[in-house]
């Protein structure tokens, strides 16, 4: 079945630590998005991608990294440069600019906590 | 900047009831696109319904609608005979081209709608 799989679920992380986050989808989608949700701020834009080696900001990338070596992999750094890490994290992808009425997939999101 | 606007945090109303959730939006592009999504306690993020800004007619999904009003940037989603299974968070959602052709997608803060029995 193609989907969009984030991994792990649940995630743990001790301060001043750098931990990655997994988001692999096979549904050949050329845009993949990284988003944070905290409770009553909705989810905010990470980092984007819309093709391979490259990305762009989005609204809230301060102590986070991505790279998008693969179509099918854009994984999420969360550096300890980022002061309150704890949040629910979504990836998503889209086909891209080829198509302009786009809806995203989401993955199933990974709970990070800094302990 | 490009931003989405929902002002409802939350909503509650009863089975079989007709429900509106508002959301407006601020932009200078002319080509874009408005979606709801649904997140149920499972946090899964499921595509309600989508609008295109160069169509007029307004979309319909069964018992979901949107009242489209381009000028006034707004984009409300109407839920008709509401179901106990309608209760989640409703995410408003608008991508448009940006920075070489890339397609943002940014969500507004969502309105957690409660269907009470």
């Amino acid at each position: 079945d193609g989907g969009i799989t984030q991994s792990p679920k649940y995630l743990f992380r001790k301060e001043g630590q750098n931990v990655t986050l997994s988001c692999e989808q096979n549904l050949n989608h050329d845009a993949m998005y990284w988003y944070r949700q905290d409770p009553g701020q909705g989810l905010r834009l990470i980092y984007y991608s819309q093709i391979v080696n490259d990305f762009q900001k989005g609204d809230i990338a301060e102590g986070y990294s991505v790279s998008r070596e693969k179509k099918e992999s854009f994984p999420l750094t969360v550096t300890s440069a980022q002061k309150n890490p704890t949040a629910f994290y979504l990836c998503a992808s889209s086909i891209g600019p080829r198509f302009m009425n786009t809806e995203a997939f989401f993955g199933q999101g990974t709970r990070l906590t800094v302990v | 900047a490009q931003t989405v606007t929902q002002s409802q945090p939350e909503m509650s109303v009863q089975e079989a009831e007709t429900v509106t959730l508002s959301c407006t939006y601020d932009t200078s592009e002319s080509n874009y696109y408005l979606f709801w999504y649904k997140q149920p306690p499972s946090r899964q993020m499921i595509l309600v319904i989508r609008q295109e800004a160069y169509k007029q007619q307004n979309a319909t999904e069964n018992r979901f609608s949107v009242n489209f009003q381009k000028a006034a940037k707004s984009f409300s989603l109407k839920i008709s005979d509401s179901q106990l299974g309608d209760t989640a968070m409703y995410f408003c959602a608008f991508m448009y081209p940006h920075h070489q052709g890339a397609q943002k997608l940014v969500f507004g803060q969502g309105t957690r709608l409660t269907i009470n029995p």
